[in-house]
């Protein structure tokens, strides 16, 4: 069964401009999240989508966005790029999301690395 | 706030030696805790989960224990070999429903042959 994909693993862009990341889950896997890995904050959760609807979210600015589309594929966006959003960004896929009770761990895709100039 | 702090942020260890990796957290109410591991271009592979109703978790070389009334977990590393060398990521799922991981900045492992 294949992995988590991401796509593009690596991205350069400048200050203010716009990126989308992609991120196909494992097949069969409906819930997927994702987290932002810098050297200063570690890893930090960013949001967290289930048939098509955002379920959480984590404390970052509007800029971050996401969507999921119905084959469960994700995608995320960040607008007026900033210095500071240079990092690894991770996906992460479970069958569900996560309840009270539920033991499925998530699986993790490879990363984004995003460079912002 | 739920905040977990991984000691220390790197170590380095001759082949064959067993070693500890050390992982406390804030709030002890948590509904579990796992360990991952990072390898450099890679994404986090799932090595072991504790519930927050066991103690310990066994995979292999690796043991995981969890004492939640003091904030703590410890991965245990038996006969370390070079191909354990990576980052490893202690995280915890809080004590609600729909939250999501808090991940520590994690352990740089280098085991050297």
């Amino acid at each position: 069964k294949a992995g988590v994909t991401q796509t593009p693993r690596y991205l350069i862009k400048t200050r203010g401009q716009q990126v989308t990341l992609s991120c196909s889950p494992i097949s069969g896997h409906r819930s997927v999240s994702w987290y932002q890995q810098t050297p200063g904050q570690g890893l930090q959760f960013l949001f967290e989508y289930f048939s098509e609807t955002q379920r959480n979210k984590g404390n970052f600015p509007g800029r971050f966005s996401g969507r999921q589309f119905s084959n469960s594929r994700s995608e995320m966006n960040v607008s007026t790029l900033e210095l500071g959003d240079s990092a690894l960004y991770l996906c992460a896929s479970s069958p569900q999301p996560y309840r009270v009770g539920y033991q499925e761990t998530q699986y993790f895709g490879p990363g984004t690395r995003l460079l912002v100039l | 706030k739920q905040e977990v702090t991984q000691i220390p942020a790197a170590l380095s260890v001759p082949e064959g030696e067993n070693l500890v990796l050390n992982c406390s957290f804030t709030d002890s109410a948590i509904y579990n805790l796992q360990w991952f591991r990072q390898d450099p271009g890679k994404g986090l592979t799932s090595l072991l989960l504790i519930q927050s109703s066991q103690r310990e978790q066994t995979s292999g070389r690796l043991n995981a224990s969890l004492d939640k009334s003091s904030g703590r977990s410890t991965l245990y590393i038996a006969a370390s070999q070079p191909g354990d060398s990576a980052t490893y990521l202690c995280a915890v799922r809080p004590g609600q429903a729909g939250t999501a991981l808090i991940f520590g900045k994690g352990t740089t492992l280098s085991v050297s042959s």
